[in-house]
């Protein structure tokens, strides 16, 4: 049982640059979800999912695209990378329901750097 | 708009001391508020609270929910220096989405 993997654990980009941040999780849960951390302001919510072929924007979607075509992968796009997308990105993945609903489970992060 | 605020922001304390960590909030259909400890790496789950009143304990630490006055508090008694992280405090609205507070940054001292 792996838990939440996130690929890779370190990454630069070049401005303008595309590149997708993988996420996955086998422990069968419905609810996943990818965040940033930058210091001073916590874990913001990027995107999240409540189970494959639903997606939902979080409080800092802009510039991210989200996909989820099967319960254990959650991959998320950058587009066309700035530097203000310099941060950690975490994936997160829950139950919906049940005795252990929303103990959310963390990958152990992705450092990117967008020189 | 929803919001979480936690109080204070960092905290330096000796060993053996007994903290309290505030989280107030504003939101939406509330769901659940859940606390976190982060140590340099992936936050860790700590507590779910559902229901006003009802304490949720583990070992030192302990939570309790006030829906009235939308606040929780965290406590941790006979303060370790392994107990130094950041705790950060989260609420879900019924669409099944989390925000984050900023996190209380706790140092214990030896």
């Amino acid at each position: 049982n792996a838990g939440v993997t996130q690929t890779p654990k370190f990454q630069v980009l070049k401005t303008g640059q595309s590149m997708t941040l993988q996420c996955a999780q086998d422990m069968n849960h419905e609810y996943m979800s990818w965040y940033r951390q930058d210091p001073g302001m916590g874990l913001r919510l990027i995107h999240y999912s409540v189970g494959a072929g639903i997606t939902d924007q979080g409080e800092v979607p802009n510039g991210y695209n989200v996909s989820r075509s099967t319960t254990e992968d959650f991959p998320l796009r950058l587009l066309s990378a700035a530097p203000s997308q310099t941060s950690v990105y975490f994936c997160a993945s829950s139950l919906l329901a049940g005795e252990y609903y929303n103990e959310q489970f963390f990958g152990p992060g992705t450092r990117l750097t967008v020189l | 708009e929803d919001k979480v605020v936690q109080s204070p922001l960092s905290l330096v304390v000796h060993e053996g001391d007994t903290v309290t960590l505030n989280c107030s909030y504003e939101v939406t259909n509330f769901r659940s508020l859940l606390w976190y400890k982060q140590e340099k790496k992936a936050p860790t789950f700590l507590f779910m609270l559902t229901s006003s009143g009802i304490e949720k304990k583990s070992g030192r630490l302990s939570s309790i929910l006030d829906k009235k006055e939308l606040f929780s508090i965290l406590n941790i008694t006979a303060t370790q220096t392994g107990d130094s992280a950041v705790y950060l405090c989260a609420v879900e609205n019924s669409g099944y989405a989390l925000n984050f507070g900023k996190g209380t940054s706790l140092l214990v001292t030896p």
